[in-house]
């Protein structure tokens, strides 16, 4: 199956601080998530993002399907930011099948 | 708009009991899946499914488990004779259709087996 692997697997900001979270995978895709899971164990929907760019406050993503990867930007990041940072995938030719698969997450620390 | 909605939040059960977790899809949607988020594991799919039917269940235990979504009401997540190792978060999301729809998620109901 689609192999997905996201990096670094750990990262630890100063208030403010930018950063960027890469998420590569090994097939072609039709659907591309980016998720964070806040403290309290939440997943919460980012970005739906196959391919192009997209914008929402301070995170941006982009996704280039041709070569296989996704990145998702955090400008002046804060406390509440912390957490753990999934991407996931569906891959192109799945006919009416709709599992995602998750890579193993970026354990994002911004400290204050 | 409501989002997904799950329930309950925190499960305790004993080994050998049953565990049954609901989940609510968004408003107008007719796909539910869900994943399984074990310690050290990361998140997998489990089980698909559509009003009254079963799309993909390739994810699922063979045994204990089963899930349902009926033609009203929630969608039914059933473990039956629970043990430790089912100590896990499970995740419920929804989509408008299949593939390449969004998939939201729920805020999980978290199991501790005792």
């Amino acid at each position: 199956g689609i192999q997905v692997e996201q990096s670094p697997p750990d990262l630890i900001l100063q208030e403010g601080a930018n950063s960027t979270l890469r998420c590569n995978f090994s097939d072609s895709v039709n659907n591309l998530q980016w998720f964070h899971q806040n403290p309290w164990g939440q997943l919460i929907n980012l970005f739906y993002i196959p391919s192009g760019t997209k914008q929402n406050g301070r995170l941006s993503a982009t996704t280039v399907a041709t070569e296989r990867y996704s990145l998702l930007y955090i400008s002046s990041s804060q406390t509440t930011d912390s957490g753990v940072y999934f991407c996931a995938v569906l891959p192109l030719y799945t006919g009416a099948n709709s599992k995602l698969t998750f890579g193993k997450g970026i354990t994002l620390s911004v400290r204050p | 708009n409501a989002g997904v909605m799950q329930n309950p939040r925190h499960l305790v059960r004993r080994r050998g009991q049953e565990a049954r977790l609901r989940c609510s899809p968004m408003k107008g949607h007719s796909h539910v899946y869900w994943y399984r988020q074990l310690p050290e594991e990361g998140l997998k799919f489990m089980v698909y499914l559509q009003k009254e039917n079963i799309i993909d269940e390739s994810g699922m235990p063979k045994e204990r488990f089963s899930a349902e979504f009926p033609k009203e009401g929630p969608s039914i997540l059933r473990i039956q004779q629970v043990v430790r190792g089912d100590s896990a978060a499970y995740f419920c999301a929804s989509s408008l259709g299949s593939t390449p729809y969004e998939q939201y998620f729920g805020p999980g109901t978290r199991l501790t087996v005792t």
